[in-house]
């Protein structure tokens, strides 16, 4: 069974749809991560959460929104979507046992395209 | 501002060849991460150095830490098809524990058979 999942695989929208993706994990992780992927520019942070009630941006963090439900559930919003949000989206997870290496285990990703 | 440079970006080669893939910075890193992702997964950890020039070996992969601790590398011994894939390298950010990392922008190998 997958530690970390993400739902849907592939989302096809249409410019100005709310999406949402979804994240859960089963490693028993405190920190949950959300990344988008672009060719050629490597995995950069949206969003990020040590605790349920603590939320961070990352650096490219505007158009998006993100809920922390409970400590295994992390969603990524983005309330009107553009085409230049068409990408790989990837949840991650790290044990803050792992300070200060930081090592995260990746979902399978979610493939959204804005039309 | 931490950056990784890798390269070569992509790199496309015959089974039974070797490569070398090599992640730079201007910066130094308390330690650095090899991903692998193949395509429709998630990239997956291979290996952490911790340590200013430590090599690590994963059967026909080898990795290094500059003795800086501002480069690494990934050497691979004898390509094969299975060893495909996106891979990344990957630091954490600041020098105290943010929880973060920052990520190359990645080295795309295809080995063919």
């Amino acid at each position: 069974d997958a530690d970390v999942t993400q739902t849907p695989r592939n989302r096809i929208t249409k410019t100005g749809k709310r999406i949402m993706l979804e994240c859960s994990q089963t490693k028993g992780h405190d920190r949950m991560y959300w990344y988008r992927q672009d060719p050629g520019l490597g995995l950069r942070l949206i969003y990020y959460s040590f605790d349920v009630k603590d939320i961070n941006k990352g650096e490219i963090s505007d158009g998006y929104s993100v809920s922390r439900q409970a400590q295994a559930k992390f969603s990524l919003s983005l309330e009107s979507a553009i085409p230049n949000q068409t990408a790989l989206y990837f949840c991650a997870t790290s044990d803050e046992g792992q300070v200060p290496y930081n090592e995260q285990f990746f979902g399978p990703g979610t493939r959204l395209t804005v039309l | 501002t931490q950056l990784l440079e890798q390269s070569p970006q992509f790199l496309s080669i015959q089974e039974g060849e070797n490569l070398t893939v090599y992640c730079n910075s201007s910066s130094v890193f308390s330690s650095l991460q090899w991903y692998r992702q193949e395509p429709g997964e998630g990239p997956v950890l291979l290996v952490t150095v911790v340590t200013g020039g430590e090599v690590k070996k994963l059967k026909r992969l080898t990795f290094q830490f500059g003795d800086a601790r501002k480069d690494s590398s990934l050497h691979i011994t004898a390509a094969q098809p299975g060893d495909t894939g996106l891979y990344l390298c990957a630091g954490p950010i600041g020098s105290s524990n943010t929880g973060k990392l920052i990520f190359g922008q990645g080295t795309t190998l295809q080995v063919k058979p």
